[in-house]
C-alpha cells in the first residue's frame, strides 16, 4: 500500500519563526489532507489540497502531485500552533485515508 | 451545517470488561464513516468503514466490532476489553458515498484506558 513519510519528526521554534514541514507519499493521489491537532487530541482540518497551493490567514500549503509531495508552511508561528501535524492522502477507494507519523511542533514564547 | 459527536470523551474500563463508543453526524445524508485508533504518541490507524446502513469493512484483525444500525449512527464495540485496545478513537466522515475526493471530517475523540 501507499506510504506517508513526514519531516521533520520534531520542530522546536520560537514565536514568530517560520517553518516548512514536508509530506512524502509513494504513490500518485487525488487528494491530500493536512490536519493539526491541538494539545486536547482533536483533529482540525487545514487543507484539503489535491494540488497547487492553498493559503488559509499564516498557513500555506502547496502539493506537487506528480512529484508525490506537499509542504505546509506556517508563517509568524504563535504558541496556539504547538501540536501534531498530519498529512494523510487516501488509498484503496471509499476516502480510506492513510496517516503520515506526524510533525511534533512546539512554539515557545 | 454538518457536525459528528462522539461519546463519551474519556473512558476507563477495567480488563474484560465490554466496551460501546458512540459516533453520529447531523446535516447530511449516507455518509461514509469511519473508525480509527490512535495509540499515544503514533498517527492514526482506520480500524473500520461504512458506506452504508449495516455494512462493515474492516481494515485490521482486533478485539473491536462496529456496526451501523442507522445512516448516521455509527458503534465501536467489544465484548472483551485487552490492554492493547487503550489508545485514543475517533470517529471521522465524508459526505456522499462511493467519491473518494471529498474531504474527511473527525470528531473530537475518545480516550480509553484499559486498566
Amino acid at each position: 500500500g501507499i506510504q506517508v513519510e513526514q519531516s521533520p519528526p520534531d520542530l522546536i521554534l520560537q514565536e514568530g519563526a517560520n517553518s516548512t514541514l514536508r509530506c512524502n507519499f509513494s504513490d500518485s493521489v487525488n487528494n491530500l489532507q493536512w490536519f493539526h491537532q491541538n494539545p486536547w487530541g482533536q483533529l482540525i482540518n487545514l487543507f484539503y489540497i489535491p494540488s497547487g497551493t492553498k493559503q488559509n490567514g499564516r498557513l500555506s500549503a502547496t502539493t506537487v502531485a506528480t512529484e508525490r509531495y506537499s509542504l505546509l508552511y506556517i508563517s509568524s508561528s504563535q504558541t496556539t500552533d504547538s501540536g501534531v501535524y498530519f498529512c494523510a492522502v487516501p488509498s484503496g477507494g471509499y476516502n480510506k485515508l492513510i496517516f503520515g507519523a506526524g510533525t511534533r511542533l512546539a512554539v515557545h514564547p | 451545517s454538518q457536525t459528528i459527536h462522539q461519546w463519551p470523551a474519556t473512558l476507563v474500563q477495567p480488563v474484560g470488561s465490554p466496551l460501546s463508543l458512540e459516533c453520529t453526524v447531523e446535516g447530511t445524508s449516507n455518509p461514509n464513516l469511519y473508525w480509527y485508533r490512535q495509540a499515544a504518541g503514533r498517527g492514526l490507524q482506520l480500524l473500520f468503514y461504512s458506506v452504508g446502513i449495516g455494512q462493515i469493512s474492516s481494515e485490521v484483525p482486533q478485539n473491536l466490532s462496529a456496526s451501523r444500525p442507522q445512516d448516521r449512527q455509527f458503534i465501536l464495540s467489544s465484548k472483551k476489553l485487552l490492554l492493547s485496545d487503550s489508545g485514543f478513537y475517533l470517529c471521522a466522515w465524508t459526505p456522499e458515498t462511493g467519491r473518494s475526493n471529498q474531504p474527511q471530517h473527525f470528531g473530537d475523540g475518545t480516550r480509553l484506558s484499559i486498566l
